[in-house]
């Protein structure tokens, strides 16, 4: 079975552009999490999406959104970039519920010059 | 390329030798832990999870350990091998939330 795939690993943005990275969750995992992971700051969540659903959100501000599709592939997008946000952000699927085990993607390296 | 923090606590244990690795959780009401292993170009792996009402929990060559009167995780590794040496998180979370709480994390380093 396939792992959680994530598009692209490694992405190099100018500060105030848009950006919109995807996650392809496990196939039949219906739950699709997104972290971001600084040195600084660590492992933080973004927000959370159950068929089609947000579910759960982190504090981060609304430059950070999110979306799921009926396949349950996700996209996050990050509007009018900042040099803080220069992150690996990581994608995790399970299968439902807030207490399955969650599978990590490898994760996507934002870069903002 | 490196996923984690560049001034993480460090073990570094002998090859062979037992790990523990200890974690503070921050919320008393999270009755959900979960253990990760980072390597560095990846996500987070699972490694063993814990519910709150159970202390401790085996796996194969890892041990969770809970003690919820002081908020405190650890992870014991047996016989440690050079294919351990990764960032440990632990994380926490209730039932009723889909968000996990990581923790800063802690770099194991084995030693040939």
């Amino acid at each position: 079975k396939a792992g959680v795939t994530q598009t692209p690993r490694y992405l190099i943005k100018t500060r105030g552009q848009q950006v919109t990275l995807s996650c392809s969750p496990i196939s039949g995992h219906r739950s699709v999490s997104w972290y971001q992971q600084t040195p600084g700051q660590g492992l933080q969540f973004l927000f959370e999406y159950f068929s089609e659903t947000q579910r759960n959100k982190g504090n981060f501000p609304g430059r950070f959104s999110g979306r799921q599709f009926s396949n349950s592939r996700s996209e996050m997008n990050v509007s009018t970039l900042e040099l803080g946000d220069s992150a690996l952000y990581l994608c995790a699927s399970s299968v439902s519920a807030g207490d399955d085990e969650q599978y990590f993607g490898p994760g996507t390296r934002l870069t903002v010059t | 390329g490196e996923s984690v923090g560049l001034h993480l606590p460090t073990l570094s244990v002998q090859e062979g030798d037992n790990s523990i690795i200890n974690c503070a959780y921050s919320n008393s009401a999270s009755d959900y832990f979960i253990w990760y292993k980072q390597e560095s170009g990846k996500g987070p792996q699972f490694i063993i999870d814990i519910r709150s009402n159970m202390d401790k929990r085996q796996g194969q060559r890892v041990t969770v350990l809970l003690n919820k009167t002081v908020k405190h995780l650890s992870l014991q590794i047996a016989a440690t091998q050079p294919g351990d040496s990764a960032v440990y998180f632990c994380a926490e979370t209730m039932d009723s939330s889909y968000k996990l709480i990581f923790g800063s994390g802690t770099r194991l380093l084995v030693r040939p």
